[in-house]
């Protein structure tokens, strides 16, 4: 398995709170992606990084933001949790060279 | 907005059955595609990526083809067994670094 690790595994919290997850690589690879999986959605990208420091938008980013100093560690921060946010969060690798991307074990989120 | 889309949405089979699903994509701004096997609880493993228009690729009893000028794929599994029972996703890799994924075939195979 890809060294692929997330934190925390499992997470309540209220409406309103902040939540911050956490996804580390020992694999040392340049891409690194967080999506949200949802019943009748499948997986949908939230936010990516192509390098440290270099982040960019998919296509549900509203309510969340990314942050990536170094390149084992790729942060996801809800500023203020939604009920809508609710769902299992997926942290992904990938590295130009193999285009195949390698998931991490999942966050599963529930904002009360 | 880039659809791809994934048939059946699900999948009965009995045990030794053989089976296949398709992926649609857009044809274009194509890049690769991807298939991933996703086990409940568990999560996404890649079985195969495909580049080249004709591509056809094995994994055991697993293959898959591609028609990137059509824009669709198909996933094959010969003589299906329980622990192919799973959701097997595909994603559309356009020429950035972004993929698109499909909301998945998921099987179920019955002994």
């Amino acid at each position: 398995d890809a060294g692929i690790t997330q934190s925390p595994r499992h997470k309540v919290t209220e409406t309103g709170t902040p939540v911050t997850l956490r996804c580390h690589q020992t694999e040392n690879h340049r891409y690194m992606y967080w999506y949200r999986q949802d019943p009748g959605h499948g997986l949908r990208l939230i936010h990516y990084s192509y390098g440290v420091k270099d982040t960019d938008k998919g296509e549900v980013s509203d309510g969340y933001s990314v942050s990536r100093s170094k390149t084992e560690d790729f942060l996801l921060t809800l500023e203020s949790a939604t009920s809508s946010q609710t769902s299992v969060y997926f942290c992904a690798i990938s590295d130009p060279g193999t285009i195949l991307q390698f998931f991490g074990p999942g966050t599963r989120l529930t904002v009360l | 907005i880039l659809n791809v889309e994934q048939s059946p949405q699900s999948l009965h089979v009995q045990e030794g059955d053989s089976t296949n699903f398709t992926c649609s994509f857009p044809s274009s701004n194509f890049y690769a595609l991807h298939w991933y096997r996703w086990e409940t609880a568990k999560s996404p493993e890649a079985l195969f990526v495909m580049t080249l228009n004709g591509d056809e690729k094995k994994k055991g009893r697993i293959s898959a083809t591609l028609n990137t000028k059509e824009g669709y794929s198909y996933l094959y599994i010969k003589g299906s067994q329980p622990e192919d029972s799973a959701t097997y996703l595909c994603a559309f890799h356009m020429n950035t670094d972004k993929l698109i994924f499909g909301t998945g075939t998921r099987l179920q195979v019955f002994p």
